[in-house]
């Protein structure tokens, strides 16, 4: 969907580097969410945030760190790059004003520690 | 355990035929459900959605059922083509002022030529 935008789209990157995954939306939405996708394991969710200032840790934060810094704007850091965090990473947004809880995704970042 | 699951891991359809995908869910609280396809290196699409009050929608060659009372939902794809070949996704909100999705693992529909 290129209303949600990321990047970089793919990154290689070594053991104990840190890293920042980005991503952009022109839809207008309140809430954005960062996911892995791992073979096997589906969607998890790292975190979410309703809006600027709300962050809400998901399922699998350890590792992680985020920050809003504008409605429109979601980074995922991986402060020290470990090999298990090698996956696609998602993100998606939902519109409060939609009544919907339907999410959008973005293409993905598919991210490799060496 | 993983709430939303699938029946099969995969799916062969002949072009031409209609095509099945199930999903079991087992939070009876659940009341709004999506269908996604994830095409091979792209992130998922929304397909269709239904919410716990209904039992059957219609979109454009697709219909989701839901069967509340087994906990299933299932999407079906008339006419399959063989750009339908992708990945699908069932999800599901879990009520109660949720905002949450919960995914399943997914079924990849392949489409014979």
């Amino acid at each position: 969907d290129a209303d949600v935008t990321q990047t970089p789209r793919n990154r290689i990157t070594k053991t104990g580097k840190r890293i920042m995954l980005e991503c952009s939306q022109t839809k207008g939405h309140d809430r954005m969410y960062w996911y892995r996708q791992d073979p096997g394991l589906g969607l998890r969710l790292i975190y979410y945030s309703f809006d600027v200032k709300d962050i809400n840790k998901g399922e699998i934060s350890d590792g992680y760190s985020v920050s809003r810094q504008a409605q429109a704007k979601f980074s995922l850091s991986l402060e020290s790059a470990i090999p298990n965090q090698t996956a696609l990473y998602f993100c998606a947004t939902s519109g409060l004003a939609e009544f919907t809880d339907t999410q959008y995704f973005g293409p993905g970042t598919r991210l490799t520690v060496l | 355990g993983e709430s939303v699951g699938l029946h099969l891991p995969t799916l062969s359809v002949q072009e031409g035929d209609n095509s099945i995908i199930n999903c079991a869910y087992s939070n009876s609280a659940s009341d709004y459900f999506i269908w996604y396809k994830q095409e091979s290196g792209k992130g998922p699409q929304f397909i269709i959605d239904i919410r716990s009050n209904m039992d059957k929608r219609q979109g454009q060659r697709v219909t989701v059922l839901l069967n509340k009372t087994v906990k299933h939902l299932s999407l079906q794809i008339a006419a399959t083509q063989p750009g339908d070949s992708a990945v699908y996704f069932c999800a599901e909100n879990r009520g109660a002022g949720s905002y949450q999705l919960t995914f399943g693992k997914g079924t990849k529909l392949s489409v014979i030529p």
